[in-house]
């Protein structure tokens, strides 16, 4: 079946700019992530879903940071006035959901925002 | 808080030879889940097994094996008889365990990442 899949994969921004950054999870997952990874460090969290409901914003790292998923499908991460420390590769990922259980989150390409 | 230190920041073997990466974690959860991920060159995070804290059992697939043990904190992962095709970033990562007040979220918390280069 399909993975999950992120528009833009690149995306060049100039400083100021507003950014849309889109992610479709797996058909059926419930939980939704989203990542920032800057280079040559690890994913760190953003923000998670759960259908809608975004439960957890808690990585969201200004309130330049917007995330949405109003029908428990797609998301978007908005950026805005994009700042030059904004400039990473942005992850989504999606997993089943369960309350006991953590599983495995997959993992789409990435969109990698530069910020000029 | 969490935490995973992956102290190896870059190995280089040659092909064939068997290597592993280490992982040590922090978390006061009771229960947790380890994670291991590959990041190939082409960018994609792949998953490749995920562990829960009561299991302590040693798990093989193939030509990897991971090694969880709960008194040193670690979740080591090996690679027998490595090959070209396993160069890439290797993510170790941790998320808490469940969370019965119905706002839990199984956050990862990554590593800095192992990149694994093999030699032909």
């Amino acid at each position: 079946g399909a993975g999950v899949s992120q528009s833009p994969r690149y995306k060049v921004a100039k400083r100021g700019q507003d950014v849309a950054l889109r992610c479709d999870p797996i058909s059926g997952h419930v939980s939704l992530f989203w990542y920032q990874q800057a280079l040559g460090q690890g994913p760190e969290f953003l923000t998670y879903f759960q259908n809608e409901a975004q439960l957890d914003k808690s990585g969201l790292p200004s309130d330049r940071f917007f995330a949405e998923r109003p029908e428990g499908s797609v998301s978007t991460l908005k950026i805005q006035r994009t700042q030059q420390e904004d400039s990473a590769v942005y992850l989504c990922a999606s997993s089943l959901e369960s309350r006991e259980v953590s599983y495995e989150q997959y993992f789409g390409p990435g969109t990698r925002l530069t910020v000029t | 808080a969490q935490k995973v230190t992956q102290a190896q920041t870059e190995i280089s073997v040659v092909e064939k030879e068997d290597v592993t990466l280490d992982c040590v974690y922090e978390t006061r959860d009771t229960t947790y889940y380890l994670f291991w991920y590959k990041q190939p060159p082409s960018g994609e995070l792949v998953f490749l097994i995920r562990r829960n804290s009561f299991d302590e059992q040693n798990e093989i697939s193939g030509r990897y094996s991971w090694n969880f043990q709960k008194s040193t904190s670690s979740f080591n992962f090996t690679i027998t008889a490595s090959q070209v095709v396993d160069s890439a970033v290797y993510f170790c990562a941790l998320s808490p365990g469940p969370s019965y007040s119905g706002a839990g979220s199984y956050q990862l918390t990554f590593g800095k990442g192992t990149k694994l280069s093999v030699i032909p």
